[in-house]
């Protein structure tokens, strides 16, 4: 069965904080994306990596940065954690081609944080 | 650039009525249109997508949606609702080949007894 695997489900930190949220794949996929739910406003793309070593900005980066040194995991980091940035993280991954092979897009759990 | 509009950010059905869930899409180019449902405390799941070929798509739990090109349309029906269909409900395009997605606001459906 398929699996991307987000570890921590739900977290407070303080504002100011370095947060770390980690996601894994297991699926051997070259895609990993990280997107923010929020009510009203669905879910928004902040970065995603089509490959090792390699990460693009989405639609909402600014204040968070992301690293991929292996291609199974994709961490999403938050510098300087703040209350705005209280929402659910949701990780997803697919292979290469989607287009063009009509795979599937996998979403983890999704990652509740809460900045106090 | 390509959007997604879903209209309606709350719906309350009976157990047993037809489920309607809107979509409208805008895009340049032709799409690729999923529907997934998130459960309480619970990630995304795929109901089902359209790539190309035939209008009607079926997915899983009795879903199923027609893509219409000339309304710009992927409108989201199920003949008869259950209580398990309680959830939200997202719309979404592909914006590249490779996974990008982009979201509609979610439909939130409540069924009542």
């Amino acid at each position: 069965d398929v699996k991307v695997t987000q570890s921590s489900r739900y977290l407070v930190k303080r504002t100011g904080e370095k947060v770390f949220l980690e996601c894994v794949q297991d699926m051997d996929h070259e895609n990993m994306f990280w997107y923010r739910q929020d009510p009203g406003l669905g879910l928004r793309l902040i970065y995603f990596s089509y490959d090792v070593k390699m990460k693009e900005k989405g639609d909402i980066p600014e204040g968070y940065s992301v690293s991929r040194e292996k291609k199974e995991r994709f961490s999403l980091i938050l510098e300087s954690a703040s209350t705005n940035q209280t929402s659910m993280y949701l990780c997803a991954s697919s292979s290469d081609r989607v287009k063009s092979s009509g795979n599937t897009i996998y979403f983890g759990e999704g990652s509740w944080l809460t900045v106090v | 650039a390509q959007s997604v509009t879903q209209l309606g950010s709350h719906v309350s059905v009976s157990e047993g009525a037809l489920v309607l869930l809107r979509c409208n899409y805008s895009s340049s180019v032709p799409p690729y249109l999923f529907w997934y449902v998130q459960y309480p405390n619970q990630g995304l799941q795929l109901l089902l997508k359209y790539t190309t070929g035939a209008t009607l798509v079926k997915g899983i739990n009795g879903f199923e949606a027609e893509f219409k090109k000339s309304e710009t349309s992927f409108h989201l029906t199920k003949p008869s609702a259950h209580m398990s269909d309680a959830a939200e409900y997202f719309c979404a395009v592909l914006t590249d080949s490779w996974g990008k997605l982009q979201f509609g606001a979610g439909t939130q459906v409540v069924v009542t007894p």
